[in-house]
């Protein structure tokens, strides 16, 4: 069965960069593209961009164009999405999903001083 | 962007009452929406793609309306377990693809 599991909850403090990691399985990994979504407390969900496991190719929300690099390893199956000059703002849960139908767990990602 | 509004933002209904979501895009989107449920530190589920076909599994009562800019989803009678957040989200421009701001079904 398809599965997407992701890394562990991280604690960031502002400016510092983070790397979230999405490891996929049951399926043929360089067939789909990967998406990533956020969600920040008590709010609604966020497109961050979608990257194809079959050539790298990318796109990413203009807001967070020039911070995030959303990359795959297709050895290990694994996409992986990094956000640097982190914020306040960036606080929530990262999940990683294949064609929005096959999700992970979510990673809470929390940038405090 | 394409943006995507919901309406209303919340709502409590009780068991058994039939329950209307509606979503508009900024654009034309044709039926490219799909709809998905939402609950408390869960992943969003899929319940409706396409605007009007239901993702295999779920339960007949959900159905999705709708073309071009207005949509509706629609729960024929609540169950104890629809009760969270519903959102809308538009697949025309894919990859790049936005949602609703959601709507919350509470217990009345």
């Amino acid at each position: 069965q398809v599965q997407l599991v992701q890394s562990g909850a991280e604690v960031k403090k502002p400016g510092a960069s983070v790397k979230v990691s999405c490891k996929a399985s049951g399926y043929t990994f360089t067939s789909y593209g990967v998406t990533w979504v956020r969600q920040a407390p008590g709010q609604g969900l966020e497109w961050m961009g979608w990257i194809s496991a079959y050539n790298g190719n990318t796109n990413y929300a203009q807001n967070l164009q020039g911070r995030v690099t959303m990359t795959t390893d297709t050895s290990t199956s694994t996409a992986y999405m990094e956000l640097r000059s982190l914020r306040s703002d960036d606080t929530a849960v990262y999940y990683c999903a294949r064609d929005l139908i096959f999700w992970g767990q979510g990673t809470l990602v929390t940038v405090s001083s | 962007d394409i943006q995507m509004t919901q309406s209303p933002s919340s709502l409590s209904a009780s068991v058994g009452d039939r329950v209307t979501i509606t979503c508009r895009a900024s654009q034309s989107i044709s039926t490219y929406l799909n709809w998905y449920q939402q609950k408390p530190g869960k992943a969003p589920k899929l319940l409706i793609y396409g605007a009007s076909s239901l993702q295999s599994g779920v339960p007949s009562r959900f159905s999705g309306s709708g073309s071009g800019t207005d949509f509706t989803l629609t729960i024929s009678s609540l169950q104890p377990e629809d009760f969270a957040t519903y959102y809308c989200q538009q697949s025309y421009s894919t990859p790049s693809w936005t949602f609703g701001q959601g709507t919350k079904v509470e217990i009345k």
